[in-house]
């Protein structure tokens, strides 16, 4: 296994378009998570799914995001109508657990978003 | 405001020197980790530390978590430019299943 993956690395678009990205978290991992980190900031929560149900969501997130996670496996962010506020890193991060608590991230190397 | 504050926020030292990087909350965690992030690239987990009081050394890293369990402390002996990075603490709440990030601690080591 080589890890997360999130595809693409980079995406320019112009305001008011929409945009999906892609994870593909290590397969063995069972939490999945979605963080969008803007520059001189650490990553804020955004949303995260154990196997293929959405857990939480942040309440930060407008209605213009959607997540999904079909079958457990890979997972999709869209964001609708997108507004120059939504440029940010957006990582995806996995994790193994069983029951409560929180255990180390793997993240990808994340995806660039710029909204001109 | 931050749930977790980091301190300093940026720090530029000579090859050779030490540091200590600090994470505090007035929250208790029932988890801290530290990531270490380069430009362009997703943060990569360096430890974990459970239990209050607890110290783990990774080489040159020495982590502590408070007795609390609400600050911890990252603390790099002889920095090489190698450690340059941005040095993130993220800290799991009691019964909660997701990790909050500190704003990060922008480190570089100078030749």
């Amino acid at each position: 296994d080589t890890g997360v993956s999130q595809d693409p690395r980079h995406k320019i678009t112009k305001r008011g378009q929409n945009v999906t990205f892609r994870c593909d978290p290590i397969s063995e991992h069972n939490r999945l998570y979605w963080y969008r980190q803007t520059l001189g900031q650490g990553p804020e929560f955004l949303t995260y799914f154990q196997n293929e149900a959405q857990l939480e969501k942040s309440r930060l997130l407008s209605d213009r995001f959607s997540a999904e996670r079909p079958k457990g496996s890979f997972s999709t962010l869209e964001i609708q109508r997108t507004e120059q506020g939504d440029s940010a890193m957006y990582l995806c991060a996995s994790s193994l657990s069983s029951g409560d608590g929180v255990y180390g991230y793997t993240f990808g190397s994340g995806t660039r978003l710029t909204v001109v | 405001t931050q749930l977790l504050e980091q301190s300093p926020q940026f720090l530029s030292i000579q090859e050779g020197e030490n540091l200590t990087v600090y994470c505090n909350s007035s929250s208790v965690f029932s988890s801290l980790q530290w990531y270490r992030q380069e430009p362009g690239e997703g943060p990569v987990l360096l430890v974990t530390v459970v239990t209050g009081g607890e110290v783990k050394k990774l080489k040159r890293l020495t982590f502590q978590f408070g007795d609390a369990r609400k600050d911890s402390s990252l603390h790099i002996t002889a920095a090489q430019p190698g450690d340059t990075g941005l040095y993130l603490c993220a800290g799991a709440m009691e019964y909660g299943n997701k990790l909050v990030f500190g704003a990060g601690t922008i480190l570089r080591v100078k030749s």
